[in-house]
């Protein structure tokens, strides 16, 4: 059973900083992974998806990384503001027949300080 | 462009009533889906649709049920809501069943 995890569950940094989130999942059989940010009482935005045969993709001030062959991913998040504060998910699509679900973590919930 | 639409945007429900989610997307997406969200437990999946006319399981599905009459609309329905529904429920759409999803803005349901 593909299982995802995602570590600190909650960081606080400065304004400013360069920061990575990480997610590791233990079934490396995977169609794509997928970073949502997730602002108080909204529902999710979808920031980067990565298919299983990319490294990474990169979009503005973010960029994830993935590693299939280690079960990793990170998401880089340069020149942090106040604004990038909300709780970030990762979330992988498992290869398997039939297979619909993505599988998420449970968040790591950032706080950047002015 | 709106996207995703959910309503309502919360509800309080007496227990055993019956309750239907509304999910709409203008994006002429194939493929829908309905999760909930619990704290300590994260989203998980209850229904999805490929396309049209045909739906599936998810990973929680006891107690709900869906259609997909056409390619916009996806419904939940509670036919006999329960406290253990109470949820924030989201709905999401993708182009097909292993594309990038993306998420309406949810509905927060509470059962008493």
């Amino acid at each position: 059973k593909q299982e995802v995890t995602q570590i600190p569950a909650a960081l606080s940094v400065p304004e400013g900083e360069n920061l990575v989130l990480n997610c590791s999942f233990t079934d490396s059989a995977i169609y794509n992974l997928q970073w949502f940010r997730q602002d108080p009482g909204k529902g999710l935005t979808s920031l980067l998806l990565i298919q299983s045969s990319q490294r990474e993709q990169t979009s503005g001030r973010l960029n994830a990384s993935l590693d299939k062959s280690s079960g990793r991913s990170t998401l880089y998040i340069a020149a942090s503001q106040p604004g990038d504060s909300a709780t970030y998910l990762c979330a992988v699509l498992p290869q398997l027949q039939g297979a619909q679900k993505l599988v998420f973590g449970q968040g790591t919930r950032l706080t950047i300080n002015p | 462009i709106a996207g995703i639409t959910q309503a309502p945007t919360s509800q309080i429900l007496a227990a055993g009533r019956r309750m239907t989610l509304r999910c709409t997307q203008d994006m002429r997406h194939n493929a829908m889906y309905w999760y909930r969200q619990d704290l300590g437990l994260g989203l998980r999946l209850i229904h999805y649709s490929n396309t049209a006319g045909t739906t599936g399981k998810g990973e929680v599905p006891d107690g709900y049920s869906v259609s997909r009459a056409n390619t916009d609309d996806f419904p939940l329905t509670l036919a006999s809501a329960v406290p253990s529904q109470t949820s924030v429920y989201f709905c999401a759409s993708s182009e097909g069943s292993g594309n990038e999803q993306f998420f309406g803005p949810g509905t927060r349901l509470t059962v008493l």
